[in-house]
This record gives C-alpha cells, structure tokens and sequence, in this order.
C-alpha cells in the first residue's frame, strides 16, 4: 500500500523567509496531493492540493511543486508570516482507493520566529 | 464551503464506560466518512472508513469490536469507543467528503474539529 513520508519534522524560519516541507510516496497510482493546515488544538484545513497531471500550483504565498518521476512533492510558504505557525501534513491518495482514503505524512511542525 | 461538525469536542469517562462520537457533515451529503486518530505530535492515523448503509472498513490492527462505527445516514456518522481503558485516550477526528462536490472540490476532505477523550 501507499506510504508517505515527510521531511522535516520541526522546521523554524525567521518571519519573511521561506519554508519548504518535502514529501515522498511509495504508489506510483497516487494521482491527488493535498495539504492541510492544523493550528494548534484545531480541525486540519486544506491550504493547497495538486493534481497528478500537474508539476506547479501556486496561491499566494503556498506553491505546491509535484515531481512524478521522482515521488515527491514540495510545499513551498514564502514571505512567511507568525500566523504561518502550524503543523503542516501531506497526504496522498491513490488513484485505486475508491473511497478517497488518503494516506498522511508524520507532520511538519512550522515555527516561524517574529 | 463544507462544514463538517464533531461532538463531543472532548469528553472525560471512567474505565469500562462506552463513548460515542458524532459526526455530521451539516451542509452536504457524504456516503463516506473518516474516522482517525491523532496522538500528541503525532499524525493522523485512519482507523476506518465509515460507508453509509454498509459495514465500516477498518484498518488493519484496528479492533472494530471496540471501535464500533455506524453511518445510518448520508450526513451522519458515528463512532462509539466501548469499554474504554485509558490507553484509549486521545484525539478522535472525523472527516466526510461532498459527495458533489459543490460546497468544496470533489476530491477535498473536509475535517471535524476533533474529540478528546479521556479515560480515567
């Protein structure tokens, strides 16, 4: 089955720099990326997804960078903000689930210093 | 978008009791929904799949004797931790897909906010 892996676990940045948050997957039929957003003792949100027929996506500040070829997908936060504090994850979903299982990385929890 | 609604938002219970759970997708209507668990730090785990008028999906290692699950209808499901122990704290969160896609994109999982149980 489908497992994901994400790096770092702990990532601090000054406020104004930028973060990147690395994700590998094991089943090449994986076609749907998404990543959601947990502020602390709150529901996961979606902040950003992408599609396996597409290499960028970008909103904003978030872009999303997917690498098929390899298995791995990038988050990418510019111009970070304190607000951008968070536990950041990755999930993928294989394209065979059926039922929209998508299977999650371990967390990035995102300090961003003032 | 979608709204999905979880309750108890947390919830204290002595050893031996049952729990149950709710969660309820308020403004769409979801066939399937999420059941995982989150420990302090750590990531979501999926426990189940809850599929609306059948049998629950479990994964694997996951007790569904003890995790009971029933999803009676499109906008409601429901998790019950029977005989609790308090290796059975943690955080319990739902999560339901719009089953149209019109609230939110077709592939978006929308969350609960989460249960905490404590099990003393």
């Amino acid at each position: 089955g489908e497992n994901v892996e994400q790096h770092p676990s702990t990532l601090s940045v000054q406020e104004g720099d930028s973060a990147v948050i690395k994700c590998t997957y094991s089943d090449s039929a994986s076609n749907y990326f998404p990543w959601y957003k947990q502020e602390l003792g709150k529901r996961p949100q979606l902040i950003i997804d992408i599609r396996s027929n597409v290499g960028e996506k970008k909103d904003q500040r978030i872009a999303v960078t997917l690498n098929k070829t390899a298995k791995h997908f990038s988050l990418h936060i510019t111009e970070t903000q304190p607000e951008d504090s968070a536990v950041y994850f990755c999930a993928a979903r294989p394209s065979t689930s059926g039922t929209y299982k998508y299977i999650f990385g371990t967390g990035t929890r995102l300090k961003v210093l003032a | 978008g979608a709204v999905v609604s979880q309750h108890p938002s947390w919830v204290i219970c002595k050893s031996g009791t049952s729990v149950k759970i709710e969660c309820r997708s308020l403004d769409f209507q979801a066939t399937t929904m999420f059941w995982y668990r989150q420990f302090p730090k750590q990531s979501l785990m999926l426990m189940a799949t809850s599929n609306e008028g059948s049998k629950a999906t479990y994964e694997q290692g996951v007790e569904k004797d003890k995790f009971l699950i029933n999803h009676a209808s499109l906008t409601l499901s429901t998790l019950t931790v029977t005989s609790a122990h308090p290796e059975d704290s943690s955080f319990y969160i739902c999560s339901a897909r719009d089953l149209q896609g019109r609230l939110s994109g077709a592939n978006v999982l929308t969350f609960g906010a989460g249960s905490r149980l404590t099990v003393l």
